[in-house]
């Protein structure tokens, strides 16, 4: 069965610093990954996936991520942190199956708490 | 609308009573989950929707949940004999036809906190 590890709970960083939120990964194959951001009273908001291609990601609010297989990890980093980016961060495996049959559900890890200091 | 609608977004209730949460997806989205974050913890599938059936509810704790989806759009999932352990954020989420990770985005709702006492 799939599974995803996000070794830290709860970040602090400054605002203007720069980020790295870790994501393991347990999956078969080469799963499809994602992170997601879960801010107060919104919903979880899609940062980025990947699948294949390119091991960097680019996704949205600046971030991106890095997929190493020999890791069996997928950090996600941004070099400039904002207040705003203040949130739980979320990683998630996607299933895949080439029937078609379980391409729908997501496994995500425990979230990543981030704060930023002024 | 022009998300995910979920209502209400908090209810309390004592145990032993019936809830029911009520999920309103995208438009045209035909795919639809639902998704259970306890505290502490990151959502957990409990049960998928392609149209009007579930495609697979093997995430659904016990015969106490159920979901229903009559008209392909709107699904209310449904806790008989709430318990303590039972409160949690009930996130719903809606995609095209899901399948394809590539167009099948997943969509969330702001989810519906149970709380039950």
């Amino acid at each position: 069965a799939q599974s995803v590890t996000q070794p830290d709970i709860h970040i602090t960083v400054s605002e203007g610093a720069s980020l790295e939120l870790r994501c393991n990964y347990s999956y078969g194959a080469t799963p499809y990954l994602f992170w997601y951001v879960q801010s107060p009273g919104q919903g979880l908001q899609l940062l980025l996936k990947y699948f294949s291609g390119d091991t960097l990601v680019q996704g949205i609010k600046g971030f991106e991520a890095e997929f190493k297989r020999s890791q069996s990890s997928f950090n996600l980093r941004k070099p400039s942190v904002h207040w705003s980016d203040a949130a739980e961060y979320f990683c998630a495996v996607g299933a895949v199956s080439y029937s078609g049959g379980s391409n729908y559900k997501l496994t995500f890890g425990k979230g990543t708490l981030l704060t930023v200091n002024p | 609308g022009a998300g995910v609608s979920q209502t209400p977004s908090n209810k309390v209730t004592e145990k032993g009573k019936y809830v029911e949460l009520r999920c309103d997806p995208i438009s045209g989205h035909t795919a639809l989950y639902w998704y259970r974050q306890s505290l502490g913890q990151g959502p957990e599938f409990l049960i998928y929707f392609q149209g009007t059936g579930a495609a697979d509810d093997s995430g659904l704790p016990n015969d106490r949940f159920f979901a229903v989806r009559p008209e392909g759009s709107v699904s209310t999932l449904k806790i008989q004999r709430t318990e303590r352990g039972d409160s949690a954020v009930y996130l719903c989420a809606s995609s095209l036809p899901a399948g394809d990770w590539d167009t099948g985005e997943l969509f969330f709702g702001e989810g519906s906190r149970l709380t039950v006492l």
